[in-house]
């Protein structure tokens, strides 16, 4: 079955930099392009950008330009996520998340399944 | 940049219908997508493409996206729906949520 299982829980202090891990199994890694998604606390869902596993492809949230950094390694099927320039307001579950429905084409893109979600505390 | 709108809050009371509504611009042009999100726990795809359930998904969800607003309907409400839920479209190369819906069962 579809599985991906992201790295634990992390705190940084304000300015610092955080890597989180996103491992997949149970399809074929290259055929799904990978979502991260963040939620602060009692907010809502916020979208940050898309890696196609298969082509190396990637497209940021506008927001995060500059400031997040999306890879992937193809021989342990793990896309990660680095943000840096921390401050209070990353505080959040993000979330990684394989595309409902493959690559995201011109019409449609939606987040199917998703991990456990990593905790991401920044304070001094 | 394009933007989705939710009501905060939806009540029903148990085994009736509830209907959550999701607006934006030429929403009906694009596809929508639902999520439920219990406390605590991960997202959910409940809807996608307008109106297709996800394997696993019960029959008493169903989505429409014939104008606007797009909707989320649960028909037979049950207590077990009681949850967030949240629109989501893709426009211009970027993923969109709507600000999310309480449905409180009641």
């Amino acid at each position: 079955q579809v599985q991906l299982v992201q790295s634990g829980a992390e705190v940084r202090k304000p300015g610092a930099s955080v890597k989180i891990s996103c491992k997949a199994s149970g399809y074929p890694f290259t055929y799904y392009d990978i979502h991260w998604v963040r939620q602060a606390p009692g907010q809502g869902l916020e979208w940050m950008g898309i890696v196609n596993p298969s082509g190396g492809s990637i497209t940021y949230a506008q927001k995060f330009q500059g400031r997040v950094t999306m890879t992937r390694d193809t021989s342990t099927t793990t896309v990660y996520m680095e943000l840096s320039s921390l401050t209070s307001e990353d505080t959040a579950v993000y979330y990684c998340a394989r595309d409902q429905g493959g690559s995201c084409s011109s019409n449609s893109c939606s987040p199917g399944s998703w991990g456990q979600g990593t905790l991401v505390t920044v304070s001094s | 940049s394009y933007e989705l709108t939710q009501p905060p809050s939806v009540s029903v009371s148990p085994g009736q219908t509830a209907t959550i509504t999701c607006s934006g611009d030429r929403l009906g042009d694009k596809y929508a997508s639902w999520y439920q999100q219990k406390p605590g726990q991960s997202p959910v795809l409940v809807i996608y493409h307008d109106s297709k359930r996800p394997s696993g998904i019960p029959e008493r969800f169903s989505g429409s996206n014939s104008g606007n607003p797009a909707t989320l309907t649960i028909s037979g409400t049950q207590a077990m729906d009681e949850a967030d839920y949240y629109c989501q479209a893709w426009d211009s190369s970027t993923v969109v949520f709507g600000g999310g819906t309480k449905l409180t069962v009641l």
